[in-house]
């Protein structure tokens, strides 16, 4: 079954703090991994997006990393900011005729003062 | 900004009713997903929408349908609504050009309410 995991569910950190989101999947066959960023009651935006042949991609302060071989990803956010504080979603895309994509749950991210 | 508008961007019907919701993609995409996103979940994947067609379909009833225009705007409809049918429903459009490029930008969604 072709699904996606995020771990935490969520977390608390304090700004200027390193923090690293977790993505593993069993989406197969496997066509790209994309982090996104999602402020409450708005859209997602793209943060990254990693093919199979890509085992890291940095956007400013965001570092995502993709192992192929585990099926796992991870995001790495550093020195936090109050503004990083949303939900973090991880997306895997088969590589099929229909381009199915596979949302994980995501991981709310607080981050206080 | 994504250059993806949707609308309306709130929404109020009670159960039974019928729902049209808009999208305006990014110039120059051809392709548009409808995604459902209920309350501190993830989306879910409705359908997508390539070249006019429905083109991929998630576990949805069939009283969910939609439409793609030739100017590759869209339109998702819901009858019969429920009041599980209370969600962010966001669209996202893509230019597919080959199988590793279909980077999707999402609109600002469209919240809609059934009581």
């Amino acid at each position: 079954k072709n699904q996606v995991e995020q771990s935490p569910q969520s977390l608390i950190i304090l700004e200027g703090k390193n923090c690293t989101l977790q993505c593993n999947y069993t989406v197969s066959p496997f066509s790209n991994l994309r982090w996104y960023k999602q402020d409450t009651g708005r859209g997602p935006v793209s943060l990254t997006i990693m093919t199979f042949s890509e085992n890291t991609k940095s956007n400013g302060r965001y570092t995502a990393t993709l192992d192929a071989d585990t099926k796992q990803s991870s995001l790495h956010i550093t020195a936090s900011q109050l503004s990083d504080s949303a939900s973090y979603i991880c997306v895997v895309s088969r590589l099929t005729g229909g381009f199915k994509t596979i949302f994980g749950a995501g991981t709310r991210l607080f981050v206080k003062a | 900004e994504t250059g993806v508008t949707q609308s309306p961007t709130h929404l109020i019907k009670t159960r039974g009713q019928q729902v049209t919701l808009r999208c305006s993609s990014q110039s120059g995409h051809n392709t548009v997903s409808w995604y459902q996103q209920a309350l501190g979940q993830g989306p879910q994947f409705i359908f997508q929408y390539y070249r006019e067609e429905e083109n991929g379909r998630g576990n949805f009833p069939p009283r969910f349908s939609g439409l793609q225009f030739p100017n590759y705007s869209s339109e998702l409809n819901v009858n019969a609504l429920e009041l599980d049918d209370s969600a962010l429903y966001l669209c996202a459009s893509s230019l597919r050009l080959n199988a590793g490029s279909d980077e999707q930008f999402f609109g600002p969604g469209t919240r809609l309410t059934v009581l």
